[in-house]
């Protein structure tokens, strides 16, 4: 079945730095998202990629979807503690029909020391 | 407006035991989605109903089962419970009325633990 690499599975930062999550999948996929999970939260949607070679901004954060349609980023700019968290992708593939089935990442475990 | 409801939150059952887990979706939401979430495999997809109907299955034994109402309210079902089954399960509800899968807006979970 489809499968989404997504790495780095944990990343350390100090307050300010720059983090960077990216997902892989070796079919072409039909859009991409991406979501938050806090500690003892849920995942909550942050936005949907859908075309070739997007990029769209929220404040610090910046999601890219490739050419190719195959990976994904998302990179948030001088984290802050309000950005601990997990960061999920999540796909569909192209050509079918998903009806609420998304394919999740591994996911990518963020820890921002002040 | 409210967010996805599921009930209950907490629950713990033995092996063999059988469990009912609750979701009320966003109203006006008709498709719902759960997903177990395990440590070790991560998010995985379960169902999807919309208008009663289930559209969509993902890679569980048929221990696993679902249903939805006509008021779009969604209850799963996990019969003779193992260890393995010790998870979170989330359920997500969305708009979607179309094959391609949109933002899906989760509730808090239901956390099951099997001794």
């Amino acid at each position: 079945g489809q499968q989404v690499m997504q790495i780095p599975q944990y990343q350390h930062v100090q307050e300010g730095e720059d983090f960077t999550t990216y997902c892989n999948s070796s079919t072409t996929l039909s859009n991409i998202q991406w979501y938050k999970q806090r500690p003892g939260g849920h995942p909550v949607f942050l936005i949907q990629l859908v075309k070739s070679g997007e990029v769209k901004k929220q404040k610090r954060l910046t999601f890219q979807f490739g050419e190719a349609k195959k990976n994904s980023s998302l990179h948030i700019t001088a984290t802050q503690t309000t950005d601990v968290g997990t960061y999920f992708c999540a796909a569909t593939n192209a050509g079918g029909t998903s009806y609420g089935k998304l394919t999740f990442g591994q996911g990518t475990i963020l820890t921002v020391h002040p | 407006k409210a967010g996805v409801t599921q009930t209950p939150r907490y629950l713990i059952k033995t092996r063999g035991q059988q469990v009912t887990l609750s979701c009320s979706p966003i109203s006006g939401h008709r498709s719902v989605s759960w997903y177990q979430q395990t440590p070790g495999q991560g998010l995985q997809f379960l169902f999807e109903y919309f208008s009663e109907t289930q559209r969509n299955k993902g890679n569980f034994p048929g221990r696993f089962s679902g249903r939805q109402f006509s008021n779009s309210r969604s209850e799963m079902n996990v019969s003779t419970l193992e260890l393995g089954d010790s998870a979170l399960y989330l359920c997500a509800s969305s708009w979607e009325t179309q094959a391609n899968t949109g933002e899906l807006f989760f509730g808090e979970g239901s956390r099951l633990t099997v001794l």
